[in-house]
C-alpha cells in the first residue's frame, strides 16, 4: 500500500505570501492519479488539482500543482485569508485510494 | 450536482448505523460514489466505493466485513452502513463523486453526517 507523506504539518505564512506543500510517496505514483484537496474550517473537502497539475472547476489561478514519480507539489500564490484551511493529497494505486496526513495553511 | 446526506446519528457500541446520500443535478449511475470519513480532529480516510450502475463495491480492507455500501437507483440515493461500531468509529461520514476526467479525483462531496459512538 503506498503511504504519502505531507510536508509541512503546519505551515503560517502572510498575505500575499506564496506557499509551497509537499506530498511524497512511498513508492512511484502515476501523476494522472495524484489530487490536492482544500478543506475549510468546519467544510467538506473540496478539489483543487487532479492529475497532479490540472485545477478543477472553479479553481483560481494562484493554485498550481506540480511533480511527478514520488514527489508532488501544491503551490498557492499571493496568499489570501480564505486560504486558510488543510490540504490534502490523495493518490489512486488500484484498488487502493490513500490521503496523506494534511498541511495546514495559516495566515498571520 | 448536489450530494445531500442524511441528519446526525447517535449509536451505542455494538449498534449499526446507516447512512444516505442523495445525488442530484446529475446522472446517477454513470459516476460511482465514494465514502470517506473523518475522525474529530483528525485527517481523511477512504472507507470504500460503490457503483450505482452494477453494484459492485470496493471496500478498504480496514472495513471488510464490516462496511456495506449499497444503492438505490429510483432515488438516486447511496448508502453506507457500518456495523459493530466502537468509540473509534465516532467520525464525520462524506460521501463523494467520483469525478469524469480519469484521475479518480472526487469532484463533489456531501456535506458530511457525524455519526457519534457513546454508551
Amino acid at each position: 500500500e503506498i503511504v504519502l507523506t505531507q510536508s509541512p504539518g503546519t505551515l503560517s505564512l502572510s498575505p500575499g505570501d506564496r506557499a509551497t506543500l509537499s506530498c511524497r510517496a512511498s513508492q512511484s505514483v502515476s501523476g494522472k492519479y495524484l489530487d490536492w484537496y482544500q478543506q475549510r474550517p468546519g467544510q467538506a473537502p473540496r478539489l483543487l488539482i487532479y492529475g497532479a497539475s490540472t485545477r478543477a472547476t472553479g479553481v483560481p489561478d494562484r493554485f498550481s500543482g506540480s511533480g511527478s514519480g514520488t514527489d508532488f507539489t501544491l503551490t498557492i500564490s499571493n496568499l489570501e485569508p480564505e486560504d486558510v484551511a488543510v490540504y490534502y493529497c490523495q493518490q489512486y494505486d488500484s484498488p487502493l485510494y490513500t490521503f496523506g496526513p494534511g498541511t495546514k495553511l495559516e495566515i498571520k | 450536482v448536489q450530494l445531500v446526506q442524511s441528519g446526525a446519528e447517535v449509536k451505542k457500541p455494538g449498534a449499526s448505523v446507516k447512512v444516505s446520500c442523495k445525488a442530484s443535478e446529475y446522472t446517477f449511475i454513470d459516476y460511482y460514489v465514494h465514502w470517506v470519513r473523518q475522525a474529530p480532529g483528525q485527517g481523511l480516510e477512504w472507507m470504500g466505493w460503490n457503483n450505482p450502475n452494477t453494484g459492485a463495491t470496493n471496500y478498504a480492507r480496514k472495513f471488510q466485513g464490516r462496511v456495506t455500501m449499497t444503492r438505490d437507483t429510483s432515488i438516486s440515493t447511496a448508502y453506507m452502513e457500518l456495523s459493530r461500531l466502537t468509540s473509534d468509529d465516532t467520525a464525520v461520514y462524506y460521501c463523494a463523486r467520483e469525478g469524469p476526467n480519469g484521475s479518480c479525483e472526487f469532484d463533489f462531496w456531501g456535506q458530511g453526517t457525524l455519526v457519534t459512538v457513546s454508551s
